[in-house]
């Protein structure tokens, strides 16, 4: 099956430093992939929609300059967290299509800043 | 807008046969997706429903009625490592979309 890897698998940081996480589609060619957080106990939200060689489309409350989204290529896109405070302590999943309906999850990121 | 409803907890014993039910309000539907999640772990595919009716794969199946905007999972000979939360996600848009998601569903199985 499709397999997405992400990195780090976790994190940890000082406030106001800046995280990149990675998502990557290993053996298929994604046209999309979606960014997602997920709180304790709470569902996965969409953040963000990325598709290769344009730009992000964010969900409303998301804030683009916060959390840069780059898709650099077919099998790359990347998440930038900058200024992580505390409240952007979270778990970041990430997922790709090649444009089906079946979505492949990336493993997640988890980010604790301190 | 966009409603996803699941109970937010369960519990069963080993052996037994729970369902998990999902109702859903959504501008669009072309599809009904179950997701097994593992504290700390990325969802994994469980099922994908789009037609009204009962889908079976082993020991899980899932069931669709668009007409009722409700789904069910049902899992059967409940082992331990069941426990999970159990997501109900909605395809409202086109394929290649984003899911809406429910806030999951924690099944606990005790012994």
């Amino acid at each position: 099956g499709a397999v997405v890897s992400q990195h780090p698998s976790w994190v940890i940081c000082k406030s106001g430093t800046s995280v990149k996480i990675e998502c990557r589609s290993l053996d298929f060619q994604a046209t999309t992939m979606f960014w997602y957080r997920q709180f304790p106990k709470q569902s996965l939200m969409l953040m963000a929609t990325s598709n290769e060689g344009s730009k992000a489309t964010y969900e409303q409350g998301v804030e683009k300059d916060k959390f840069l989204i780059n898709h650099a290529s077919l099998t790359l896109s990347t998440l930038t967290v900058t200024s992580a405070h505390p409240e952007d302590s979270s778990f970041y999943i990430c997922s790709a299509t090649t444009g089906e309906v079946t979505q492949y999850f990336g493993p997640g990121t988890r980010l604790l800043v301190l | 807008g966009q409603n996803i409803d699941q109970p937010t907890e369960m519990t069963a014993t080993e052996g037994a046969i729970v369902q998990i039910n999902c109702t859903y309000q959504t501008s669009g539907f072309n599809g009904l997706f179950w997701y097994q999640q593992h504290a700390g772990e990325a969802p994994t595919f469980l099922s994908y429903n789009v037609l009204d009716g009962l889908e079976e794969k082993g020991r899980f199946s899932s069931f669709l009625s668009r007409s009722k905007g409700y789904s069910y999972l049902l899992l059967k000979e409940l082992q331990m490592k069941d426990s999970a939360s159990y997501l109900c996600a909605v395809l409202a848009n086109q394929a290649g979309t984003a899911l809406i998601f429910g806030k999951g569903t924690t099944l606990s199985v005790s012994s």
